[in-house]
């Protein structure tokens, strides 16, 4: 079946430094990906479409110049949190599409900022 | 009103039990619909897929949707410790890969 990759699965950083998360897909190309925020006890909350090769599409109230998100191949797309708060702190997962099949995600990083 | 209503319980029954998830929805336009079990921690995994009306059954899990309600459900036969998880369901628009999620319904099977 199709395997989402993402990395790192944990990641602690002090207050004001930035943190990038890469997720693969390791069997398909992704034509598109998604990045979703997890706050404990809740659902996903999508931040960012992105599609191979163009800029992402960030959600209402998603800070896109905190979230940076590309996706430069088909099987890479990367999140960096900038600057990053401890209100940032949180549960960020990724999906792959090819959209020919249902999505498919990572395993999650857990994001802690001190 | 949300576009995806589930009930995040939590539910808990005791081992062998059969369990019911439930999920409605308002936009008439979803045609995939899904299941998630998101461990603790751990990112959803994939548990049924389905397209427009109908059941479908893979080992213990039985996925029905009937789109003329808007309702979508998830049974779970002989239910097992290891099926302690929360359940997303979730559905899209034909053409679209954007996914529209539950809230969640977590459960927990009693040994």
């Amino acid at each position: 079946g199709a395997v989402v990759s993402q990395h790192p699965s944990r990641v602690i950083c002090k207050s004001g430094t930035s943190v990038k998360i890469e997720c693969r897909s390791l069997d398909f190309q992704a034509t598109t990906m998604f990045w979703y925020r997890q706050f404990p006890k809740q659902s996903l909350m999508l931040m960012a479409t992105s599609n191979e090769g163009s800029k992402a599409t960030y959600e209402q109230g998603v800070e896109k110049d905190k979230f940076l998100i590309n996706h430069a191949s088909l099987t890479l797309s990367t999140l960096t949190v900038t600057s990053a708060h401890p209100e940032d702190s949180s549960f960020y997962i990724c999906s792959a599409s090819d959209s020919l099949s249902p999505l498919h995600f990572g395993n999650g990083t857990r994001l802690t900022v001190t | 009103q949300k576009e995806v209503e589930q009930d995040p319980g939590p539910l808990s029954v005791p081992e062998g039990a059969i369990v019911s998830l439930n999920c409605t929805y308002s936009n008439s336009a979803f045609q995939y619909f899904m299941w998630y079990r998101q461990y603790s921690r751990k990112g959803p995994e994939l548990l049924m897929y389905t397209y427009s009306s109908g059941n479908k059954e893979d080992g213990r899990f039985t996925a029905q949707v009937d789109k003329s309600s808007k309702y979508i459900s998830l049974f779970i036969r002989d239910s097992q410790p290891s099926d302690s998880a929360t359940y997303l369901c979730a559905m899209r628009i034909a053409g679209a890969n954007n996914l529209f999620f539950g809230t969640g319904t977590r459960l927990t099977v009693i040994p």
